[in-house]
């Protein structure tokens, strides 16, 4: 199975700031298609997980623009422009090239 | 509305089993591959089977034949059937659709509240 990590496990928020993640993959995640089969979900406490971004950079419907994900091969990134009170939570990084899907252990988002 | 309900989850000894249920309202499941993940207490998500609209199945190694994964179309409802359940199957299960990717699951954008599966004597 692909493993995912990701970094930093915890981070502490300023509203109004940015924010970064990172993931990477065991092994790349580009198929032969072009794309970079790599998701993005953001459980907010006490609520089911949503899905952000799709093929490593695609946001799903009515995702706020200031989410955008990026990167190729093993190394992907999510950002958030402007972090705002709402984005608080568990962000996890999940891989879909291969069956089974494997998420990454999450990184805990909260206010500083 | 769309959305996907679950039930079915309840408390249960170790070795008994459970069926959960994942109603869908709002779009017919015939339109999505419909999946399962799970989360144990304080811990992260983790996924445990897929069912795609030509019929097949895909299950996490750690079922080990005692899950089934199944759905009723004219009900719009997928099913779990969890059978020789262990302590270490405690966790929320999710019912989650997706149809962005064409060679498996992923992309879940649409998911359940979860339905709590909890094993202990």
């Amino acid at each position: 199975d692909i493993v995912m990590t990701q970094s930093p496990l915890s981070l502490p928020v300023t509203p109004g700031e940015p924010a970064s993640i990172s993931c990477r993959s065991s092994q790349s995640l580009l198929r032969v298609n072009g794309y970079h089969y790599l998701d993005w979900y953001l459980q907010k406490p006490g609520q089911s997980p949503q899905l952000l971004i799709y093929l490593g950079s695609h946001r799903a419907s009515g995702v706020p623009d200031r989410f955008s994900g990026s990167g190729s091969g093993t190394d992907f990134t999510l950002k958030i422009s402007s972090v705002e009170a709402e984005d608080v939570g568990v962000y996890y990084c999940m891989q879909a090239l291969q069956t089974p899907p494997t998420f990454g252990p999450g990184t805990r988002v909260d206010i500083k | 509305e769309v959305q996907l309900v679950e039930s079915g989850g309840g408390f249960i000894q170790p070795g008994g089993s459970l069926r959960l249920s994942c109603v869908a309202s709002g779009f017919s499941v015939t339109t999505k591959y419909m999946t399962w993940v799970r989360q144990a207490p304080g811990t992260g998500l983790e996924w445990v089977s897929v069912s795609y609209t030509d019929g097949r199945t895909h299950y996490a190694d750690f079922v080990k034949g005692r899950f089934t994964i199944s759905r009723d179309n004219p009900r719009n409802t997928l099913y779990l059937q969890l059978n020789t359940l262990t302590v270490e199957d405690t966790a929320i299960y999710y019912c989650a659709g997706g149809a962005a990717y064409s060679h498996g699951p992923g992309a879940f954008d649409l998911w359940g509240r979860g339905t709590l599966v909890s094993v202990s004597s």
